[in-house]
């Protein structure tokens, strides 16, 4: 049982550049999120998944963009990339939406962009 | 916006010092957790409290829900390096479908 696996674990894009972060869980959970994490500034919600099928915007949404794939992944896209998205990213996963059960981390992908 | 204040942002303590992080949120909470990420980790889940002077204790750990379900306290006895890291609280969204975390305070300990 692996929980919440990320990839890559570290990137480094130049401006301009786009690339997607991917994220599994094998806990059967519906709900899905990605965060960003930055010194000073705690976790701060990008997009989330309350269920297959469905996406929606977080706290700092801009820039990105997500695809629920299958209950399983849930993936986050920099279309092209910028200093500012530097940053750490972690997914989590949790078994509901509705009184936001317990959730779990990934190990994160550490992302600098020059 | 909905917000939750966490303080201090840093401690350092001696070892066996106690320690407390506090946090505060602009709304009344259903529920709030507790995550604990070491460094170079990812966040943990610590525990959820949901009552009201709600009181849990995990060995030399304290947790209190306030009485009003508005700030919330974790408390460490005899600190020791184990217990280095970053300590979030966090809280509903107002639509009950994500978790709004706390800035987190960060603890350091020295032996």
């Amino acid at each position: 049982n692996a929980g919440v696996t990320q990839t890559p674990k570290f990137q480094v894009l130049k401006t301009g550049q786009s690339m997607t972060l991917q994220c599994a869980q094998d806990m059967n959970h519906n709900s899905m999120y990605w965060y960003r994490q930055d010194p000073g500034m705690g976790l701060r919600l990008i997009y989330y998944s309350a269920s297959e099928g469905t996406t929606d915007k977080g706290e700092v949404p801009n820039g990105y963009n997500v695809s629920r794939l299958n209950k399983r992944e849930f993936s986050l896209r920099l279309e092209s990339a910028a200093p500012s998205q530097t940053s750490v990213y972690f997914c989590a996963s949790s078994g509901l939406a509705v009184n936001t059960d317990t959730q779990y981390f990934g190990p994160g992908t550490r992302l600098t962009v020059l | 916006g909905q917000q939750v204040m966490q303080i201090p942002q840093y401690q350092h303590v001696q070892e066996g010092e106690d320690f407390t992080t506090y946090c505060n949120s602009s709304t009344t909470l259903s529920n709030i957790q507790w995550y604990k990420q070491r460094p170079g980790g990812h966040p943990v889940f610590l525990i959820q409290l949901v009552k009201s002077g709600e009181v849990k204790k995990q060995k030399r750990l304290t947790f209190q829900f306030g009485e009003a379900k508005k700030n919330s306290s974790l408390h460490i006895t005899a600190t020791q390096t184990t217990d280095v890291g970053t300590y979030f609280c966090a809280e509903d969204n107002q639509a009950g479908t994500a978790l709004i975390f706390g800035k987190g305070t960060t603890l350091s300990v020295s032996s």
